[in-house]
């Protein structure tokens, strides 16, 4: 069964950069047709997806957080990873990394979430 | 931006119907999917491609989507099936949009 493990700090500085891993197991990052995913929610929120990274380094960005957001992969070490600069206090949240799917069907290129880490949460705060 | 627009709460006594619905513009020409999300854990898929239930999923959990709406319909609701649900779709500019969220209570 494949399972997904965030980890990283749980307490940033406002202002610094927030650097977290997903290491997979039971399966292989490097497979077609799936994208390796951040998603993110703040407290008492809704989930708001971060961006998603190929096994290549194809990559794409929420709009809103595109300037601030870097995700790559390692295939030796079967983990994608996520930075995020420029913290606030509105970055504040549960990161969980999660398996994409994504496909061509009738409707077009069609995806969603699949398999989910259980979540780290960040803190931003002096 | 996309939006997917859904109720805040929606309440169900046990074994009532309870249903949940989602605007969005790129319906029904996108799938809707819907995800389950109990408090402290990771959201579950329980709805892929507008209707169809993933492996593990009971059958009281149903949808469909009509023009803008998707709706889904939980009959004979669980006092396990309290939860917050979101819908999810991507828009033809490929934005990943989750809906606003409806918290259920089954009371």
């Amino acid at each position: 069964q494949l399972q997904l493990q965030e980890s990283g700090p749980g307490l940033v500085k406002p202002s610094e950069t927030l650097s977290l891993t997903c290491t997979v197991s039971g399966g292989s990052v490097s497979i077609t047709s799936y994208y390796w995913a951040w998603i993110r929610q703040s407290p008492g929120e809704g989930l708001e997806w971060i961006g998603s990274v190929y096994y290549i380094g194809t990559t794409y960005y929420n709009p809103s957080l595109k300037s601030r957001v870097t995700l790559s992969v390692d295939t030796s070490k079967n983990q994608f990873s996520m930075d995020l600069t420029s913290l606030t206090a509105a970055d504040t949240a549960v990161y969980y990394c999660a398996r994409e799917r994504e496909y061509y069907d009738i409707t077009g290129y069609e995806n969603y979430f699949d398999f989910w880490g259980r979540g780290t949460l960040v803190t931003v705060s002096s | 931006s996309y939006d997917l627009t859904q109720p805040p709460s929606v309440s169900v006594s046990p074994g009532q119907t309870a249903r949940i619905t989602c605007s969005g513009d790129a319906f029904p020409k996108k799938y809707a999917f819907w995800y389950q999300q109990k408090s402290g854990q990771a959201p579950v898929l329980v709805i892929y491609e507008d209707n169809k239930r993933p492996s593990g999923i009971p059958e009281r959990f149903s949808a469909s989507t009509s023009g803008a709406l998707a709706t889904l319909t939980i009959s004979g609701a669980q006092v396990e099936d309290e939860a917050d649900y979101y819908c999810y779709s991507t828009d033809s500019s490929g934005n990943h949009t989750f809906g606003t969220g409806t918290k259920v209570t089954v009371l």
